[in-house]
């Protein structure tokens, strides 16, 4: 079993959707949690970076962390075309140099 | 891509011959790391650096082995490529936390396709 598991999708919605994506885990070590958006061809952009267990918000994005549950979600409000992309959840024990463990991202098309 | 960048971005290579890729960032972290990236697993950490010429393996080093001469600089050495090397491989920094037990996150750079034949 992989630490972190993430449903790959692809998922398709209509511009203007809410959009959830969720990652479970195994280790409840993990204290730092991350989402990356990846674009075609490119490098994982950071997103949101949370620590321990709440949410966080930026704009359209929220992320929720539930260390009871080992879950952790994503959302979008108001999708666009450009956030057509694969994201990418991520977390880690240590605060410093600890290592990322990555789930495998769920592909996303928004369509106008 | 936060000041990191990566060369060659592309590169094809046949069976055995080594290979050389290099991260270099301008953003004076510390911390230096290379991933590679393959559909089904997502991306998985090869080495990594806490310093100058500190290294250490990551999950899955096997046929590459890394140096760090100078802090903008982390390079990654296949001694003698294979296919199942073929890959996107990707380098990351992160920083010293500016507070005791705040995190640090990871900025990844562009990429270099790798292609082993």
């Amino acid at each position: 079993q992989k630490e972190v598991e993430q449903d790959p999708g692809p998922l398709s919605v209509p511009e203007g959707a809410i959009v959830s994506l969720n990652c479970t885990y195994s280790n409840s070590a993990f204290q730092y949690f991350m989402w990356y958006r990846q674009y075609s061809r490119k490098g994982p952009e950071l997103l949101m970076y949370t620590y321990s267990s709440g949410n966080k918000e930026d704009g359209r994005f929220t992320a929720q962390v539930d260390k009871s549950s080992k879950y952790i979600s994503l959302f979008i409000r108001d999708s666009q075309p450009s956030d057509s992309a694969t994201y990418l959840c991520a977390m880690k024990r240590g605060s410093t140099l600890g290592r990322l463990y990555f789930g495998r991202g769920t592909q996303l098309t928004v369509w106008p | 891509d936060a000041g990191i960048t990566q060369s060659p971005r592309h590169k094809v290579t046949e069976t055995g011959t080594p290979v050389t890729l290099r991260c270099h960032q301008t953003e004076n972290h510390r911390y230096m790391y290379w991933y590679r990236q393959d559909p089904g697993h997502g991306l998985r950490l090869i080495h990594y650096s806490y310093g100058v010429k500190d290294t250490d393996k990551g999950e899955v080093s096997d046929g590459y082995s890394v140096s760090r001469s100078k802090t903008e600089d982390f390079l990654l050495t296949l001694e003698s490529a294979t296919s199942s090397q073929t890959s996107v491989y990707f380098c990351a920094i992160s920083s010293v936390p500016r507070v005791p037990g705040a995190g640090n996150e990871q900025f990844f750079g562009p990429g270099t396709r790798l292609t082993v034949l």
